[in-house]
């Protein structure tokens, strides 16, 4: 079983969309929790930390359900612009493991 | 923030030969890390390098192969030894200035061919 598993998609959505990304995780002892994303051919980039809370940063909210290992990403009013690879990141042991990605392609 | 630069972006080499790679940090940082992403896969890391030590290799990867410099907090390389077309890769530098709980920072990758 992979560490952090994610569904690859691809998610293929119209502008306006709300589309929700799922992620799970097998280590209990996991402490932090990432979104990064992955634009095409470029290097991962840190979307947003997730908090046991929830949070939110704009049209982007993120869950953490420690109890069932999973966290959840949610992208409202999806534009053009969010077309990219969604990386689900767990840290353990201080080093971070990556998701395979879910790929999101917003159509006009 | 970070920013990370390496050196060379691609690379397109012969089996059997070796190539190293150069991870610049513009500021000093506690963690610097390597990583390869195969083509349509996720990032695996390779190995967290060490300022002055060895680095600490993971499971699957091994010095022989892998061996990897950082003689300061804010350069760091990585050599791909004795190559074959399964090395065909992204090979990517990270750091960050923290605790796992901080923004880890990433280079904008080497893409590497084996031939």
């Amino acid at each position: 079983r992979k560490e952090v598993e994610q569904d690859p998609g691809p998610f293929n959505v119209p502008e306006g969309a709300t589309v929700a990304f799922n992620c799970t995780y097998s280590n209990s002892a996991s402490q932090s929790f990432f979104w990064y994303r992955q634009d095409c051919r470029k290097e991962p980039k840190l979307l947003m930390s997730v908090y046991s809370s929830g949070n939110e940063d704009g049209r982007f909210t993120a869950q953490l359900n420690r109890a069932s290992q999973y966290i959840s990403l949610l992208i409202r009013d999806s534009k053009l612009s969010d077309s990219a690879t969604y990386l689900c990141v767990v840290s353990g042991e201080g080093k971070l493991i990556f998701g395979q990605g879910t790929t999101l392609q917003v159509k006009p | 923030s970070a920013v990370i630069s390496q050196k060379p972006s691609r690379d397109i080499c012969q089996r059997g030969t070796s190539l190293t790679i150069q991870c610049q940090v513009d500021s000093q940082v506690t963690m610097m890390f390597w990583y390869r992403q195969q083509p349509g896969q996720s990032l695996t890391l390779i190995a967290t390098a060490n300022q002055g030590s060895e680095a600490t290799y993971e499971s699957g990867f091994v010095i022989d192969k892998f061996p990897i410099s950082r003689p300061n907090l804010t350069f760091s390389t990585l050599t791909v030894s004795n190559m074959s077309p399964e090395d065909s890769s992204i090979y990517l530098c990270s750091a960050r200035a923290g605790t796992a709980a901080d923004t880890q920072y990433f280079g904008p990758g080497t893409r590497l061919t084996v031939l």
